[in-house]
């Protein structure tokens, strides 16, 4: 089982550049979400969507932008990278009910320099 | 407005003894709470959640969590560490009520140790 797959897991960006991080799920989840993983900060929730065509802001949007075109794919787009954007993202599912557990993907580790 | 507080960024344990991770919460309406796991270089993993009923709630791995709605606080525990339970933890909330129940609030986490 696939479960929720993230790409690429590793990723060193220069300044300035954009790169679109990919996350697809196979498990029928309406809501996806963004993360990111900082030390000793937990988890910020960047973006989430409740499904096809929706998408809302999380805590920490500035400088990153999603789509979401179908149910199984939920892209992360960082468009002008910046080194306060170094960290680990993490891409999670969870079915419409609010009582359900979420799925994570292996996370991508992103440096900016 | 909603939260999640670990107050111990670390705990450490040794083997065999049994070991708490502590979590408090605040939200409006019942809460919906959870617990998962993060080991290194790895996603998190589910472990166990209360949505309702009993108060005592089991999960993967024999970890099980505690709910005490007079303390706003649902701790997880685990009778016989291993080494291998050695992570990072994190507890998670969601309100019910319509406004705060599409989003999980999340803990900073708690880094367990367990000596051999």
């Amino acid at each position: 089982n696939a479960g929720v797959t993230q790409t690429p897991k590793f990723r060193i960006l220069k300044i300035g550049q954009s790169m679109t991080l990919q996350c697809t799920q196979d498990m029928n989840h309406n809501y996806m979400y963004w993360y990111r993983q900082d030390p000793g900060m937990g988890l910020k929730l960047i973006y989430y969507s409740v499904g096809a065509g929706i998408t809302d802001k999380g805590e920490v949007p500035n400088g990153y932008n999603v789509s979401r075109s179908t149910t199984e794919d939920f892209p992360l787009r960082l468009e002008l990278a910046a080194p306060s954007q170094t960290s680990v993202y993490f891409c999670a599912s969870s079915l419409v009910q609010t009582n359900t557990e979420a799925f994570f993907g292996q996370g991508t580790r992103l440096t900016v320099v | 407005a909603q939260s999640v507080a670990q107050p111990e960024d670390q705990v450490n344990v040794a083997e065999g003894n049994p070991l708490t991770v502590k979590c408090t919460y605040s939200v409006s309406g019942n809460p919906y709470l959870f617990w998962y796991v993060q080991y290194p270089n790895r996603g998190l993993q589910f472990l166990l959640k209360y949505i309702t009923g009993d108060n005592l709630v089991k999960g993967s791995y024999g970890f099980e969590a505690e709910f005490n709605k007079s303390q706003t606080s649902f701790h997880l525990k685990k009778p016989s560490a291993l080494v291998s339970d050695s992570a990072l933890y994190f507890c998670a909330v969601r309100g019910t009520n319509a406004g705060n129940n599409r989003k999980l609030i999340w803990g900073l986490g708690t880094s367990l140790a367990v000596n051999p």
